[in-house]
């Protein structure tokens, strides 16, 4: 009855390297988001997805592509994996893309993470 | 200078101790105000969350908001090992997207 899932849970890879991190939701939300954490535990958005639609992406290197086949899914894949791209990589959901005042509603519910070290 | 700054800790305290944890942030836009913690290994998760100004309270932990100096505050009375975790505080605007921005975390051990 996992919430919001992701896979996989460790990735260790050789730079230059393309790689792919997949989350998935049961929560029937509208949005879902993917952040990165770096090693000093701080968590920054890197994109939002509504719908199937890209509404948020900061300013992230191309390199980084999500896609979102359907609205409970949406997976990052990373071209040309760099040092600096090891971090633990957050899927996130929440039920709409607008705030609602009522923060209960607005809550965002994070996965596990993605643990990617790049060698 | 970040938008939301947060002391990374480590805060290390005794069972049964008052903790203060504490953000500062420097966009006056904020009105959401909000605590995740996280525990070694997993994603965050709400803990409690604030609307504008003022005090609120939930079992052990209350958070307060001080919009004039722009502070915020998470206080855990009676501290348990199992509130060892990392903290971090998150805020947003009153309109637009929900995007969070967040603080670095502190991390904090409670010792039996």
């Amino acid at each position: 009855d996992t919430a919001v899932s992701q896979t996989p849970k460790y990735l260790v890879t050789q730079m230059g390297n393309d790689k792919s991190i997949k989350c998935e939701q049961n929560l029937g939300h509208d949005t879902m988001y993917w952040y990165k954490q770096d090693s000093k535990k701080f968590l920054k958005i890197m994109f939002s997805y509504n719908n199937k639609e890209l509404i948020i992406n900061e300013t992230v290197p191309n390199r980084f592509s999500p896609k979102s086949p359907d609205k409970a899914h949406l997976n990052l894949h990373i071209n040309s994996l760099e040092l600096g791209d090891s971090a633990v990589y957050f899927c996130a959901s929440s039920l709409r893309l607008y705030y609602l005042r009522d923060e209960k509603l607005s809550e965002q519910f994070f996965g596990p993470g993605t643990r990617l070290t790049v060698l | 200078q970040k938008e939301v700054e947060q002391d990374p800790g480590p805060l290390s305290v005794p069972e049964g101790a008052i903790v203060s944890l504490n953000c500062t942030y420097s966009n006056s836009a904020f009105q959401y105000f909000m605590w995740y913690r996280q525990y070694s290994r997993k994603g965050p998760e709400l803990l409690m969350y604030t609307y504008s100004s003022g005090n609120k309270e939930d079992g052990r932990f209350t958070a307060q908001v001080d919009k004039s100096s722009k502070y915020i505050s998470l206080f855990i009375r009676d501290s348990q090992p199992s509130d060892s975790a990392t903290y971090l505080c998150a805020m947003r605007t009153s309109g637009g997207y929900n995007k969070l921005i967040f603080g670095a975390g502190t991390r904090l051990a409670v010792h039996p």
